[in-house]
């Protein structure tokens, strides 16, 4: 099975930096997602890592390290509307390439 | 609009009632999921199809059938409710043709059971 760890819970500042740790163990690591989800509402796609590395967006950045199983999302310059759970999910080939969700972040933002 | 579309979107159901949620893609992606989340828990999936005519079961399966009769549809039904599906239930679709095959969400269906 997969085992996927992310904090409940972060609170930040507006216009600050956050960083949603998410570690992870999967026999066959093929791609990990964030997917950003306000509340009483749908997920929505935010990026994708499958290489080591940072892949940024706009004001959101997403790392990956497969050695470590380890990756972490900065939302950078936070606004308000940034408050919302934040959802790691992998993809694992030995499973079919189903995703597995960790129980996600809630960030809150903060004046 | 291209999208995902779930009805109802919430319902209040007795105990022992059979129910069907209903899914509705037009995005021609290939495969669908439902997932169901519950607080502290996350997103756990029930079943999914990788293509029309083919279902599997997921990680919480018990108590739900699935049916993929064509590309666009997939239902999720309940025989017989129980209390513990209290739920929000939510429908996905994912295009496996190419790319990162990120998944879509419906709009979720906020299901009570007495």
């Amino acid at each position: 099975g997969q085992n996927i760890d992310q904090p409940t819970e972060m609170t930040a500042t507006e216009g600050a930096i956050v960083q949603i740790n998410c570690t992870y163990q999967t026999s066959g690591f093929n791609g990990l997602f964030w997917y950003q989800q306000h509340a009483g509402e749908a997920p929505t796609f935010l990026s994708y890592n499958v290489l080591d590395g940072l892949e940024e967006k706009g004001r959101f950045s997403s790392f990956l390290s497969r050695s470590k199983g380890y990756s972490y999302l900065l939302l950078k310059e936070l606004q308000m509307k940034d408050s919302a759970s934040y959802l790691c999910a992998v993809r694992d080939a030995a499973a079919g390439n189903k995703l597995t969700f960790g129980g996600g972040t809630r960030v809150l933002v903060k004046p | 609009i291209a999208g995902i579309t779930q009805a109802p979107t919430s319902q209040i159901l007795a105990a022992g009632r059979r129910m069907t949620l209903r899914c509705t893609q037009d995005m021609r992606h290939n495969a669908m999921y439902w997932y169901r989340q519950d607080l502290g828990l996350g997103l756990r999936l029930i079943h999914y199809s990788n293509t029309a005519g083919t279902t599997g079961k997921g990680e919480v399966p018990d108590g739900y059938s699935v049916s993929r009769a064509n590309t666009d549809d997939f239902p999720l039904t309940l025989a017989s409710a129980v209390p513990s599906q209290t739920s929000v239930y939510f429908c996905a679709s994912s295009d496996l043709a190419g790319g990162i095959n990120e998944q879509f969400f419906g709009p979720g269906t906020r299901l009570t059971v007495l």
